[in-house]
Parts: C-alpha cells; sequence; structure tokens
C-alpha cells in the first residue's frame, strides 16, 4: 500500500529554467515531509524538509510547499543545473516516528 | 569512516541460497535502519536498531528475513534461502539520533540478484 506517490517517474527541463517536482501522500498522520536526491550507485542523500506546521520552506534554490489540506507537496529547483540531474525521492514521516514512507522517485534530467 | 559503508557491492545468488549483506554504520550512530528498493520503487522500511536492541522488524517480508547488530556498530541482513522475489537493492542508513531523517546517512546498497 503506497502512501506515499511520486506520479511522475521522469521529468526533463532546460538548464536555467525551474522543475517542479509532485509529491501526493494518502496517510493524514504524516506530518513531516522530506526530499532526498541520488544519484546513480550512491545512496539517497537528504535535501530538504517541511514539518506540517509550515507550508513553505526554503533552501538556496530548493523550496518545498505543502498544501496540507490535498495532502500534496512539491519541489521548486530555481535554476535547473546539470548537476541536479539525479533521482529525487519524496518521503514522509509521523513525528514521532522513525520509520520512513518513501515515493517510487522522479529521474530529473537538466538539459544544457 | 566517513560513511556508511556497504558489502558486496554486488551480489548474484541462486535460488535457494543463503546471502548475508554487511552494514558498517558511520562510528557512534546509534540508529540503523535496513531498507530494501524494488527496481522502479522507493526504497520500503525492513528494519530498525537502536544499539544492538532490534526495536522494529515489523517490515521483514518474511522469516527467511533476519537482520542482527550484536555489537551495536556492524550490522548484518541475512537472506535464508533466496527467492527471485527478493532482488532489491538493500540499503543501510545510520544516525546519531533516532528520528533525525535530516541526518540519516545512506550507504550505497548492495543490489541482490537472485537467479
Amino acid at each position: 500500500d503506497q502512501q506515499v506517490k511520486q506520479n511522475s517517474p521522469s521529468l526533463s527541463v532546460q538548464e536555467g529554467r525551474i522543475s517542479i517536482l509532485n509529491c501526493d501522500y494518502t496517510n493524514s498522520m504524516f506530518d513531516y515531509f522530506l526530499w532526498y536526491k541520488k544519484y546513480p550507485a550512491e545512496g539517497p542523500t537528504f535535501l530538504i524538509s517541511i514539518s506540517s506546521i509550515k507550508d513553505k520552506n526554503e533552501d538556496g534554490r530548493f523550496t518545498v510547499f505543502l498544501n496540507k489540506s490535498a495532502k500534496h507537496l512539491s519541489l521548486h529547483i530555481v535554476p535547473s543545473q546539470p548537476g541536479d540531474s539525479a533521482v529525487y525521492f519524496c518521503a514522509a514521516r509521523r513525528g514521532d516516528d522513525y520509520k520512513l514512507s518513501f515515493g517510487a522517485g522522479t529521474t530529473v534530467t537538466v538539459r544544457a | 569512516g566517513a560513511g556508511v559503508s556497504q558489502s558486496p557491492r554486488y551480489k548474484v545468488a541462486k535460488r535457494g541460497q543463503d546471502v548475508a549483506l554487511r552494514c558498517d554504520p558511520i562510528s557512534g550512530h546509534v540508529s540503523l535502519f535496513w531498507y530494501q528498493q524494488a527496481l522502479g520503487q522507493g526504497p520500503e522500511f525492513l528494519t530498525y536498531f537502536q544499539n544492538e536492541a532490534q526495536l522494529d522488524k515489523s517490515g521483514l517480508p518474511s522469516d527467511r528475513f533476519f537482520a542482527e547488530r550484536p555489537e551495536g556498530s556492524v550490522s548484518t541482513l541475512k537472506i535464508q534461502r533466496t527467492q527471485q522475489e527478493d532482488s532489491a537493492v538493500y540499503l543501510c542508513a545510520s544516525s546519531l539520533v533516532a528520528g533525525e531523517s535530516e541526518k540519516l546517512f545512506f550507504g550505497s546498497g548492495t543490489q541482490l540478484s537472485v537467479l
């Protein structure tokens, strides 16, 4: 039972433009959300997070937006750079839990 | 070491064979997780250790899967009588404190192929 869904398996964007990655969740108990980035042959690395008490969190070129009523979050990368080409995983957990539920990932390709 | 180390990097097993996957977490990290990532899917939780105590094994798919961390550092995930559906990347992750998902460090994984 997939509680976190990333419905776009891939995204191609031109360098310098915005990348928008989407994620939906079904478990209303989730209150903490994270994005991880994964390069080939490496493990996922933490990118950015957001608590359910916020609707936006920004870190440099990366911004995560949370819409609790829609159970939807998105990651914006502006401007996109070639080094951003990777698989991006959306993940969620309950605040008192340690387990993460992951989406299937979105492969981002940034074209020069 | 500088990061979480997993070995072997690749493992090919014949169906029915037993395998053992090793994880060396970051030194001093209390929490250790195992996740299973099937092809085209996101990682799925298998089990969690706090030091040597296995506090949660609810994600282990069957009793053929067994994990241990006897001295609170290195962990081994053992799969007995492997089946084709066990083919996946097995990721180990560690953190200093449980629940610090921002500071959860993953290894590169062991890719298991069961023929």
